[in-house]
């Protein structure tokens, strides 16, 4: 059974220091990750989509690598308005799995 | 280009009742999905649609829970009768094919069991 976990739940940051989400997987034959970001009420933004360990991808103060066994998700110089819940799904098949997501908080 | 629709946003009802909820998806994508997501965790696929056919229904509790897609487009999902735990927002996404494209997401409907 596909699983994937995310760390840590919850981040909170001041505006400008940077850090790393965290999310391991576990699952046969790994087609894709994604990751997305959901702010409250609202349905999950599409971000990134990794193929193959070593894949890098950036968008604006995000970036997201993909190794064998995990996937980190970058933020540099984080500003209040990245605040948000930061999931991340797996595709091996036709199906996603998506982790438990990690909440950020960036204080001005 | 107009993203997923759904409807309604948010549904209260007491357990034992039914409900159904409605999604437009992205015109031209072929793949629909219903995902149950609780408060708290990541969202839980509960079926997927190709045009208009079921391909994964694994997780779908099928005594309460149904879903159409008449025609390739529109879809519902209804869950009868509702139980307490079935409280969870509801969202619907769409993608142009199944394999390894991302999928978009609608805002979802937030129902709660009484």
């Amino acid at each position: 059974e596909d699983q994937v976990t995310q760390s840590p739940e919850a981040l909170r940051l001041q505006e400008g220091e940077s850090s790393s989400l965290n999310c391991s997987y576990t699952v046969s034959g790994l087609r894709g990750l994604f990751w997305y970001r959901q702010d409250p009420g609202k349905g999950p933004e599409f971000l990134f989509t990794l193929y193959s360990a070593g894949e890098e991808k950036e968008k604006e103060r995000l970036k997201a690598t993909l190794t064998k066994k995990e996937s980190f998700l970058h933020i540099t110089a984080p500003k209040p308005e990245d605040s948000a819940t930061y999931l991340c799904a797996v595709s091996a098949g036709n199906m996603l799995t998506f982790g438990g997501g990690t909440r950020l908080m960036v204080k001005p | 280009e107009a993203g997923v629709a759904q409807s309604p946003r948010y549904k209260i009802i007491e357990k034992r009742q039914s409900v159904a909820f409605w999604c437009n998806p992205i015109s031209g994508h072929a793949t629909l999905y219903w995902y149950q997501q609780i408060l708290g965790q990541g969202p839980k696929l509960l079926i997927q649609f190709q045009n208009n056919g079921v391909v994964d229904d694994s997780q779908l509790p099928k005594d309460r829970f149904s879903a159409e897609r008449l025609k390739g487009v529109d879809s519902t999902l209804k869950i009868q009768p509702a139980k307490l735990e079935d409280s969870a927002v509801y969202l619907c996404a769409s993608s142009v094919s199944p394999f390894n494209q991302p999928q978009h997401f609608g805002d979802g409907t937030r129902l709660s069991i009484l």
